[in-house]
């Protein structure tokens, strides 16, 4: 199957300052990628809809201001988490799938992101 | 939008033991999956499911659309198997945005 990758898997980071978290489809294009988040012991909410070459789609609720979406290229997405917070502490995934027909998804490995 | 809704919640097992995982969906969907999210969070790709049935060694899933529901089958479970499953689905418009369900946290003691 296709894989996607994501980096960093793991990031502790201070209040007030930024990360940034790469999402990389590396043997397929992607038009469009997905940002979840899941907090512990709940399922995963999805915060955004990546597009490549135009401005990110949020989900009700989610501060695009907070969460800055890039998509610059076929094969990579990146969020950036402005400001943070550790309310903001969390599991970060993406997802992506093949172009062109309904097939399954694939996801990253995930990001665990811990402000403090 | 679609909801996604998982039964049951928690699960508990002997080793060797069969079990049942439900998904309900409250629209027509897309696309389907079922996942198995490991320890360290990744989601593993069980099935790829949007209707009709398939099997995978112990496991097996099928998708009866037109009744807006889909079953994961785990026969002879091991303790590998724990860990918490996940079916995602998205709606016919098109979005191919995946809403997830709340989950099963499966349990196997050996």
């Amino acid at each position: 199957g296709a894989v996607v990758s994501q980096h960093p898997s793991r990031v502790i980071c201070k209040s007030g300052t930024s990360v940034k978290i790469e999402c990389r489809s590396l043997d397929f294009q992607a038009t469009t990628m997905f940002w979840y988040r899941q907090f512990p012991k709940q399922s995963l909410m999805l915060m955004a809809t990546s597009n490549e070459g135009s401005k990110a789609t949020y989900e009700q609720g989610v501060e695009k201001d907070k969460f800055l979406i890039n998509h610059a290229s076929l094969t990579l997405s990146t969020l950036t988490v402005t400001s943070a917070h550790p309310e903001d502490s969390s599991f970060y995934i993406c997802s992506a799938r093949v172009e062109g027909r309904n097939t399954e998804a694939f996801f990253g490995q995930g990001t665990r992101l811990t402000v403090v | 939008g679609i909801q996604v809704e998982q039964s049951p919640p928690d699960l508990i097992l002997q080793e060797g033991a069969n079990s049942t995982l439900r998904c309900n969906f409250s629209d027509s969907v897309n696309n389907l999956q079922w996942f198995h999210q490991n320890p360290w969070g990744q989601l593993i790709n069980l099935f790829y499911i949007p209707s009709g049935t398939k099997q995978n060694g112990r496991l097996s899933a099928t998708t009866v659309a037109t009744e807006r529901y889909s079953l994961l089958y785990i026969s002879s479970s091991q303790t590998t198997d724990s860990g918490v499953y996940f079916c995602a689905a998205d709606t016919t418009s098109g979005t191919y945005k995946y809403i997830f369900g709340t989950g099963t946290r499966l349990k196997v003691l050996a």
